[in-house]
């Protein structure tokens, strides 16, 4: 399709689990954002990617959470240890420049941390 | 850090009556605004921007008015329709270091009488 497309759709894992998150954004899109969302709250600032590398990733909440774009297209978000704290919405997105201008938004995927 | 705020988390409205969105925020340095809308399961969606050098812009149904003195956005919705019901974010851009990102409010949510 067009549209930012991200996998798995739903993740339900157990404390202590390693996860990955993937993100596959509009083609010719260089910039490429994660955030997270919690229920009843925006969306939260987690990483940015310009090209391959990470311009900005101040909104990771610990090292437990980690994010590449080896290629400068599809993204991963990797959450080691998870605690069920980290269950929340991840949303993906990207966007053709890297000023942060219209982002287009995936659909997320929803983890749960049991 | 940067903070967006909103003035009311739940709008109901008649269908048919226009609907006005509040957001306030903190940042006098952004310079650009962007409202999105977001329904159940789906990720946010573009709905209009707005330039800090305007105080005012239309499209298709919609406003965005920006007050720079009182730090204030709004997002009005003319004739509002069942499809209009969502949650409304907006978002400003924080610039800093060559990275931009867009900082979410919290969210208001939009209910609409039949």
């Amino acid at each position: 399709g067009a549209g930012v497309s991200q996998t798995p759709s739903n993740k339900v894992t157990e404390k202590g689990k390693y996860v990955e998150l993937r993100c596959d954004p509009i083609s010719g899109h260089t910039a490429l954002y994660w955030y997270r969302q919690s229920l009843g709250q925006g969306p939260e600032f987690l990483i940015y990617f310009q090209g391959t590398g990470a311009a900005d990733d101040s909104g990771l909440p610990n090292d437990r959470f980690f994010a590449v774009r080896p290629e400068g297209s599809v993204s991963t978000l990797k959450i080691q240890r998870t605690e069920r704290g980290d269950s929340a919405v991840y949303l993906c997105a990207s966007s053709f420049e890297g000023t942060a201008g219209e982002l287009f938004f995936g659909e997320g995927s929803r983890l749960t941390v049991l | 850090g940067e903070s967006v705020g909103l003035h009311l988390p739940t709008l109901s409205v008649q269908e048919g009556d226009n609907s006005i969105i509040n957001c306030a925020y903190s940042n006098s340095a952004s310079d650009y605004f962007i409202w999105y809308k977001q329904e159940s399961g789906k990720g946010p969606q573009f709905i209009i921007d707005i330039r800090s050098n305007m105080d005012k812009r239309q499209g298709q149904r919609v406003t965005v008015l920006l007050n720079k003195t009182v730090k204030h956005l709004s997002l009005q919705i003319a004739a509002t329709q069942p499809g209009d019901s969502a949650v409304y974010f907006c978002a400003l851009r924080w610039v800093m270091d060559s990275s931009y990102k867009l900082i979410f409010g919290s969210g208001t949510r939009l209910l609409v009488r039949p």
